[in-house]
């Protein structure tokens, strides 16, 4: 299996344009996650699906932010519009059974927003 | 929900010495203890984990060790090598339903530099 992938890894964007991040994850795996990491909040939860319905999105920022997993090999996090301060790692990362049995990261997308 | 405090933030040391990294929780329903290593650029991934049903749990060079009565967890590094250094991340998590969250609640990180 080539793990959880997800594009673009770079993501250079002008603040006001919309961004949108992508996500394969591993096949047979029923949970994924979307996590946002910076320096300062370290790893934050902002939504998980489970079968492809979203469970918890207490952690999206704002309305800016909005996620979809439109069937079990694609999800997508969207930023609209963008601003500086969502500059950050995104990762995404999927498990077979929730947490209890550990994450596959994905490779993470770095975002700029200048 | 879940607390879950790391510490040292930073932790320097020099090669072939030992590393400790402790992590604290709050839920006493958690009962799944994950850790994970994130070399700088890359994506975390999980190293070792360790369920309350045991105290240790032993993988060549790495250990992890768990009190469930102090509520707290801790990692364990002998023989450091330069290939050790990056950051390492705490989790906790419970069994889902009334047993707590099963979605983990990760520490804050700890970045561990070995000198050569």
């Amino acid at each position: 299996d080539a793990g959880v992938i997800q594009s673009p890894r770079h993501e250079v964007t002008e603040m006001g344009q919309e961004v949108t991040l992508r996500c394969k994850p591993i096949s047979g795996h029923d949970y994924l996650f979307w996590y946002r990491q910076t320096m300062m909040r370290g790893l934050e939860l902002l939504i998980y699906f489970n079968n492809n319905v979203p469970i918890d999105d207490s952690g999206m920022p704002e309305d800016r932010f909005s996620a979809k997993m439109p069937n079990a090999s694609f999800s997508t996090l969207k930023i609209q519009p963008s601003e500086p301060r969502d500059s950050a790692v995104y990762f995404c990362a999927s498990s077979p059974t929730g947490g209890i049995y550990g994450y596959t990261f994905g490779s993470g997308t770095r975002l700029t927003v200048v | 929900g879940e607390n879950v405090e790391q510490h040292p933030s930073t932790l320097s040391v020099q090669e072939g010495d030992s590393a400790v990294i402790k992590c604290t929780y709050s839920d006493s329903a958690s009962n799944y203890f994950p850790w994970y290593k994130q070399e700088l650029g890359k994506r975390p991934q999980l190293i070792i984990d360790i369920r309350s049903n045991v105290g240790e749990k032993k993988d060549q060079r790495i250990a992890v060790t768990l009190n469930k009565t102090a509520k707290h967890f801790s990692l364990h590094i002998t023989e450091t090598q330069p290939e050790d250094s990056a950051v390492y991340f705490c989790a906790a998590s419970g069994g889902g339903g009334s047993g707590g969250s099963y979605i983990p609640t990760f520490g804050r990180g700890t970045s561990l530099i070995v000198h050569p």
